[in-house]
C-alpha cells in the first residue's frame, strides 16, 4: 500500500513569489491534514480537508490557501512568500472516519522542504 | 494555555534501559484521542501508539507503551530497552472531538530530542 506521497520534496523561492504543494494520500483516506514545522514553533497546524471541503482551519495569513479534489489529493498554495514561510510542510492523510479512533490516525508524508531566500 | 505540553527538550538515555517522555494535556472535552509521533533526522513522521480516552487499559505497541493518567492528564510514552535507532524527536499529540460529532484538528507538543547512548 502506497504511503503518503508529497511533491516536491525541496524547493528554492524568492521572496514575493507563490508555491504550489502537492500531497497524494494513502488510497481510500478521505481526510488529508497541513503543517508548517520550523524549528522555533514546532508542527502548527494549516488546515484539514475531508471530502473536498476545509473541515478545520489554523491560525494562519490568508496567503496560505489549501483544496482537495475529488480523488483527495490536495495542494496548498502559499503567494507573496517572505522568508519566515522557509519551513518543512507535511501533509497527513487520515480515513476520516466520522469519530474519535484510534483508526483515525494520521500518516504523514516525507514532507516538502521551502526555502526562501 | 498549550494543549499539549512536552517539558523535556531532550533526554538521554543507555541502549538496553527503558526511558519516559513526559507529555501533560489539556482539554475540557471527555472525548479525546492521544498519540505519539516520531521524527527522525530524515523527518517523516512516524506514528508509534494512540490512546482513547475512554480506553480502560493504557494502549502498548511492542516497546512502546502509553502511561495514560487520565486524572493528571499525562500520558507518557514509556520506551523499553532502548535501541540507537530510537534516537529521534518525539511529539505527543492530541485530537479532541466536537460536540454533536466529529472531531477537530491534531495540536501536537514541541518535542523531545531523545538521543541513545552506546
Amino acid at each position: 500500500k502506497a504511503g503518503v506521497t508529497q511533491t516536491p520534496r525541496y524547493l528554492i523561492k524568492t521572496r514575493g513569489q507563490q508555491v504550489t504543494l502537492s500531497c497524494s494520500p494513502i488510497s481510500g483516506h478521505r481526510s488529508v491534514s497541513w503543517y508548517q514545522q520550523t524549528p522555533g514553533q514546532g508542527l502548527q497546524f494549516l488546515f484539514e480537508y475531508f471530502s473536498e471541503t476545509q473541515r478545520n482551519k489554523g491560525n494562519f495569513p490568508g496567503r496560505f490557501s489549501g483544496r482537495q479534489f475529488s480523488n483527495s489529493r490536495s495542494e496548498m498554495n502559499v503567494s507573496t512568500l517572505e522568508l519566515g514561510d522557509s519551513a518543512l510542510y507535511l501533509c497527513a492523510s487520515s480515513p476520516g472516519l466520522a469519530s474519535l479512533s484510534g483508526a483515525n490516525v494520521l500518516t504523514f508524508g516525507a514532507g516538502s522542504r521551502l526555502t526562501v531566500l | 494555555a498549550q494543549k499539549i505540553t512536552q517539558t523535556q527538550p531532550g533526554m538521554f538515555v543507555q541502549e538496553k534501559e527503558a526511558v519516559t517522555l513526559d507529555c501533560t494535556y489539556d482539554t475540557s472535552d471527555p472525548s479525546y484521542g492521544l498519540f505519539w509521533y516520531k521524527q527522525p533526522s530524515s523527518g517523516e513522521m512516524i506514528f508509534l501508539i494512540y490512546q482513547g480516552s475512554y480506553d480502560q487499559q493504557n494502549a502498548t505497541e511492542g516497546r512502546y507503551s502509553l502511561n495514560f493518567q487520565k486524572a493528571r492528564k499525562s500520558a507518557n510514552l514509556v520506551i523499553s530497552a532502548s535501541q540507537l535507532g530510537d534516537s529521534a524527536m518525539y511529539f505527543c499529540a492530541m485530537r479532541e472531538g466536537l460536540e454533536g460529532g466529529g472531531y477537530q484538528k491534531v495540536t501536537f507538543g514541541i518535542g523531545t530530542k531523545l538521543q541513545v547512548i552506546p
